[in-house]
């Protein structure tokens, strides 16, 4: 089956914009799981969401907010972009987001804020 | 809060060798315990999951360790091969919610 997928793959904002980033789950999965990764932080955990419902959330200020719809496709949204929003941004399926499931990443997409 | 420590130092090995990463943790025990690789540009890949309960799993040439006296899981890689390159990430659950937490990883070079 299909893997996660998640568009645009490559994204340049200027400070101050907006930005929604996409991602698809694979089939049958409910859960899905935002990170963000960069050099100094690694990969950290911005919100899950499962049944269309936020059920966890990391430590990133309120520019940060997601949804999910029916489907379990996935939106990230990031307002009033700054320099240090640069990152890889990747979503992770899984089929019910406990901890003992095996998460599914997708590709990413490369945010660069300039 | 829970801080997980990996290897900062990239390790570097002979192809056929066996690779040892390390994961420590600090507070929190967790319940599961979770290994993903990552090569550059592309999201992390799922490997092994081993529970507190036990000691190790294997699955091929991979093995995973937990010891949850020493707060610390190992990660052998046996007859290593250039293709093993890459980043390898330990994931814990946390003790509040339902969430897993990364390590920075530790970048493994096999070399010919």
């Amino acid at each position: 089956k299909a893997g996660v997928t998640q568009t645009p793959r490559y994204l340049i904002k200027t400070r101050g914009q907006q930005v929604t980033l996409s991602c698809s789950p694979i089939s049958g999965h409910r859960s899905v799981s935002w990170y963000q990764q960069t050099p100094g932080q690694g990969l950290q955990f911005l919100f899950e969401y499962f049944s269309e419902t936020q059920r966890n959330k990391g430590n990133f200020p309120g520019r940060f907010s997601g949804r999910q719809f029916s489907n379990s496709r996935s939106e990230m949204n990031v307002s009033t972009l700054e320099l240090g929003d640069s990152a890889l941004y990747l979503c992770a399926s899984s089929l019910a987001g406990r901890v003992a499931d095996e998460q599914y990443f997708g590709p990413g997409t490369r945010l660069t804020v300039t | 809060s829970q801080k997980i420590e990996q290897n900062s130092e990239a390790l570097n090995i002979q192809e056929g060798k066996t690779a040892t990463l390390t994961c420590n943790y600090t507070n929190y025990s967790p319940a599961y315990l979770q290994w993903y690789r990552q090569d550059p540009g592309r999201g992390p890949v799922f490997l092994l999951l081993i529970r507190e309960n036990e000691k190790e799993k294997r699955k091929e040439r991979l093995k995973v360790t937990f010891d949850t006296t020493l707060k610390q899981s190992l990660f052998h890689i046996t007859a290593s091969q250039p293709a093993d390159s890459a980043t390898y990430l330990c994931a814990l659950d946390m003790e509040y919610g339902n969430k897993l937490v990364f390590g920075a990883g530790t970048i493994l070079r096999v070399k010919s």
